[in-house]
């Protein structure tokens, strides 16, 4: 079973840059899954951030998409999230997870359903001078 | 984009009660929809994908039923482990944006 640890500075200065690192376990980051970086400010809902595929591929949340770097490194087995120009609206708990694809054939077509069913424990980072 | 919108955002109940969830879509998402448990301090955890789906090792209790924009998470029986706040997810936006909604929180009677 994999296993994501999120890792990075809990404190970041306004303005700066906040990078996190995710570090998978128990399987291989070239697996065929996709991998997302999701964040959930204190007290509030989840946003989703975005994704990355081992190729490289990724999708972003447009309302994040400017200020947003995705990247994996295959070599160590993690995958990484950086984000530019930080406010204290950015001061959240970011979790890493794991997406899997489960593939239907039907009467209406092709179905490709992605879920979150791995997650790492989440790291706080507060955005504060 | 694609709005998810839950209600309640917060019910009380007790033990053995059942409890149902809506979730809604501002648009057909089919049955792109997943739901996740949350307690606090915890990860999310799957509970249900493809709108029925149940994830392995998940109590049957849980179900997840709907397509096109109305969907609905019941737990038949509620346990004290159930006490936690529920989260709807749509995947069915391309290229791919996962959307939460607000989330339930349920709580003791």
């Amino acid at each position: 079973q994999v296993q994501l640890q999120e890792s990075g500075p809990g404190l970041v200065k306004p303005s700066g840059t906040l990078s996190l690192t995710c570090a998978v376990s128990g399987g291989s980051i070239s697996s065929s899954n996709w991998w997302s970086w999701v964040r959930q400010p204190p007290g509030k809902g989840l946003e989703w951030i975005g994704e990355i595929y081992h190729s490289g591929s990724t999708n972003y949340n447009p309302s994040l998409k400017s200020r947003v770097t995705i990247s994996v490194d295959k070599s160590k087995n993690q995958f990484s999230l950086k984000l530019s120009s930080v406010t204290a609206a950015d001061t959240a708990v970011y979790y890493c997870a794991s997406e899997r694809l489960r593939y239907y054939y039907g009467s209406g077509g092709d179905y490709y359903y992605y879920y979150m069913d791995v997650w790492g424990k989440g790291t706080t980072v507060t955005v504060s001078s | 984009d694609i709005q998810m919108t839950q209600s309640p955002s917060s019910l009380s109940a007790s033990v053995g009660d059942r409890v149902t969830i809506t979730c809604r879509a501002s648009q057909s998402i089919s049955s792109y929809l997943n739901w996740y448990q949350q307690k606090p301090g915890k990860a999310p955890k799957l509970l249900i994908y493809a709108a029925s789906s149940l994830q392995s090792g998940v109590p049957s209790r849980f179900s997840g039923s709907g397509s096109g924009t109305d969907f609905t998470l019941t737990i038949s029986s509620l346990q004290p482990e159930d006490f936690a706040t529920y989260y709807c997810q749509q995947s069915y936006s391309t290229p791919r944006l996962f959307t939460f909604g607000p989330g339930t929180k349920v709580d003791i009677k």
